[in-house]
């Protein structure tokens, strides 16, 4: 059973620092790993989907890495600001056959406050 | 292009009550998940459709189900609501199952 785990549950950082979030999975049998972005109250918003055969994607000042090995992914976010305040959540898509189906399994987020 | 719209934003039921959530996947997305997301439990998967056809299901009481029409739209019920089922529900859609999801803005279930 894949569990997906995040580190660390919340982070408060002053505007302009860089920062990294830690997503870590058990089940290295995956299909892609996808970085969501949540604020309160409202859906997921898709920031960055790095398929297995991957190593990293880029978008703006976003930058994740996969390494199926170790079962780890990291994004880094560059130069951060208040608006990036938001919860930030990783989800692994395995392929494990029929009972991986369109499911996402997700790690519990990280709160991310930046302010100014 | 649209996203996917799910409908409707706010429900409030009454113990006992069933309802019926609707999802309208991105134009050409044949897969559609939906999810509920809890403060407790956070985002746990309910069921894929694609084609619809039941493809997965999550592990959830027999309350839950769900339905893709030909136009690759989908709706999720339960009934006899019990004040646990309150929650976020989110729907995703993907062009084929593990392509990368784009998710609705949800349904605020609220069970009283």
């Amino acid at each position: 059973k894949q569990e997906v785990t995040q580190i660390p549950a919340a982070l408060s950082v002053p505007e302009g620092e860089n920062l990294v979030l830690n997503c870590s999975f058990t089940d290295s049998a995956i299909y892609n790993l996808q970085w969501f972005r949540q604020d309160p109250g409202k859906g997921l918003t898709s920031l960055l989907l790095i398929q297995s055969s991957q190593r990293e994607q880029t978008s703006g000042r976003l930058n994740a890495s996969l390494d199926k090995s170790s079962g780890r992914s990291t994004l880094y976010i560059a130069a951060s600001q208040p608006g990036d305040s938001a919860t930030y959540l990783c989800a692994v898509g395995s392929n494990a056959g029929g009972t991986s189906y369109g499911k996402l399994t997700f790690g519990q987020g990280t709160i991310l406050t930046v302010h100014p | 292009k649209a996203g996917v719209t799910q409908t409707p934003r706010y429900l409030i039921k009454t113990r006992g009550q069933q309802v019926t959530l609707s999802c309208s996947p991105i134009s050409g997305h044949r897969s559609v998940s939906w999810y509920q997301q809890t403060p407790g439990q956070g985002l746990q998967f309910l069921f894929e459709y694609f084609s619809e056809t039941q493809r997965n299901k999550g592990n959830f009481p027999g309350r839950f189900s769900g339905r893709q029409f030909s136009n690759s739209r989908s709706e999720m019920n339960v009934s006899t609501l019990e004040l646990g089922d309150s929650a976020l529900y989110l729907c995703a859609s993907s062009f084929q199952g593990n392509y990368g999801y784009t998710f609705g803005s949800g349904t605020r279930l609220t069970v009283v």
